[in-house]
């Protein structure tokens, strides 16, 4: 079973600011096979990137995702008020999918 | 639009058993599988089981076999997922998800979950 350890767990921004967040796998999996959510209190997940490094519809360019080898990124290239929320990985293989434990971006 | 909603909150004994629902609308249920999650209070998201509408047939996370059924009424457009023997620690709010792409879709391609349904709190309590 692939386990995906996100760190850091809070990272203490302010806006304007760069955060990247990191994703590692505990094996080598399909770069494809990698998505990001950004999550707010009291809401559900909202995808932003699929494929590693692909936007979904309607989310801003700042947000970029990237990989290599079993590391994966999510770049916030500069913060925005309503960017700071959890974010988590995801991954899915052998019918099986799994996530990251998050990483809560806050303002500093 | 493509949207999932679900069922409301629910109290639960220990030992008992929960059963939540998910509506689809905005889109062909039959096509695509419904995951779901869950997320106990101020934890992260973990991912339980998918059902696919149209044959059934169920894939569940090895923590919740024998304890999870995932369940679906192409008549209404609505998946169930039901979890037995509860314990406090199945205190959690519970979402459906629809994966992308289609379940018919073929070869190697990027998944996710999209959309999401609003989640279900469930709390079990004595």
């Amino acid at each position: 079973e692939i386990v995906l350890t996100q760190s850091p767990g809070t990272l203490s921004l302010s806006p304007g600011e760069r955060a990247t967040l990191s994703c590692r796998a505990s094996q080598s999996v399909g770069s494809i096979f990698l998505a990001w959510y950004q999550q707010k209190p009291g809401q559900a997940p909202r995808l932003l990137i699929y494929g590693a490094s692909s936007r979904a519809t309607g989310i801003p360019d700042r947000f970029s995702g990237s990989a290599s080898g079993t590391d994966f990124t999510l770049t916030i290239s500069r913060l925005e008020p309503e960017d700071f929320a959890v974010y988590y990985c995801q991954h899915y293989g052998s019918s099986l999918w799994t996530f990251g434990q998050g990483t809560k971006v806050e303002i500093k | 639009q493509e949207q999932l909603v679900q069922s409301g909150a629910e109290v639960k004994k220990p030992g008992a058993s929960v059963k939540v629902s998910c509506k689809a609308s905005g889109y062909t249920f039959t096509g695509h599988y419904i995951h779901w999650v869950r997320q106990a209070p101020g934890q992260g998201l973990e991912w339980m089981g998918r059902i696919n509408p149209n044959s059934g047939g169920t894939n569940y996370a090895q923590k919740f076999q024998g304890r999870v059924t995932m369940t679906r009424d192409t008549s209404i457009s609505t998946a169930h997922m039901e979890l037995s023997r509860l314990t406090s620690d199945d205190t959690a709010v519970y979402y459906c998800a629809r994966e992308f792409p289609p379940s018919n879709t073929v070869g190697a391609t990027p998944h996710w979950f999209d959309p999401w349904g609003q989640g279900a709190l469930v709390t079990v309590s004595s």
